[in-house]
């Protein structure tokens, strides 16, 4: 099936220590977001791709940092992870399918990357 | 104030039970509206899209106001398995793009007993 997947499931890290994060997708969707979701919060939108631009949001931290290489892969890097960076990360994915079309897709997520940092 | 705000609850209800989350969005540009379901440790999935007119799933009803700036949830004849987070969430569509992005409620917590 057609999927977005991420590894790994679960990353054990250590303070400081850079960490990435990765995400693939089979649907050919131009659209890919990362998303850091806190015990108890909302998923928090970190930036998203479209096609290779790069979109970041006002208040993501510069520790995070993505690449998109292809249209199938995304990777979200953590330069020196703090205590505060454990989460669940959540990759997405969406189709620009023109004003019409977009109105009813919503985005197809990960499993998502359970981060500890120790 | 958030985008979106929902009542964390949590909300525990009998078996069969019918339930309502409400939901109210502040950015008036926002174009399209979703409820996601969130397992324990699992990421979200789409459980409906919200229309204008409203909308029905089986035993899932979703209404959207937009004068209110409002969106509910109705779940009829509960069953165990409906125990999940309910996110409400809203897409804005990127300046100047057909595409959007999803800005999510904190959720409301749902607990079905028997």
């Amino acid at each position: 099936d057609a999927m977005v997947i991420q590894n790994p499931r679960y990353q054990v890290t250590q303070f400081g220590k850079p960490v990435t994060l990765s995400c693939s997708q089979t649907l050919n969707h131009n659209v890919m977001y990362w998303y850091q979701q806190k015990s108890s919060q909302a998923p928090k939108l970190l930036f998203h791709y479209y096609d290779k631009d790069f979109n970041n949001e006002a208040d993501t931290p510069d520790n995070f940092q993505s690449r998109r290489p292809n249209t199938s892969f995304c990777f979200l890097d953590i330069r020196s992870p703090g205590l505060g960076d454990a989460a669940m990360y959540l990759c997405a994915t969406s189709r620009d399918g023109g004003w019409s079309a977009t109105w009813v897709y919503g985005y197809t997520f990960g499993s998502g990357t359970r981060l500890t940092v120790v | 104030r958030k985008e979106v705000e929902q009542d964390p609850g949590p909300f525990n209800v009998p078996e069969g039970a019918t339930v309502a989350f409400n939901c109210t969005y502040s950015n008036s540009a926002s174009q399209s509206f979703f409820w996601y379901r969130q397992d324990c440790r699992k990421e979200p999935k789409l459980l409906m899209s919200v229309y204008s007119s409203g909308n029905e799933d089986g035993r899932f009803t979703a209404q959207l106001n937009r004068a209110s700036q409002y969106i509910s949830l109705l779940i009829r004849d509960s069953k165990l398995s409906d125990s999940a987070t309910y996110l409400c969430v809203v897409k804005t569509l990127a300046g100047g793009t057909s595409y959007g992005k999803l800005t999510f409620g904190q959720g409301t917590i749902l607990t079905v007993h028997p």
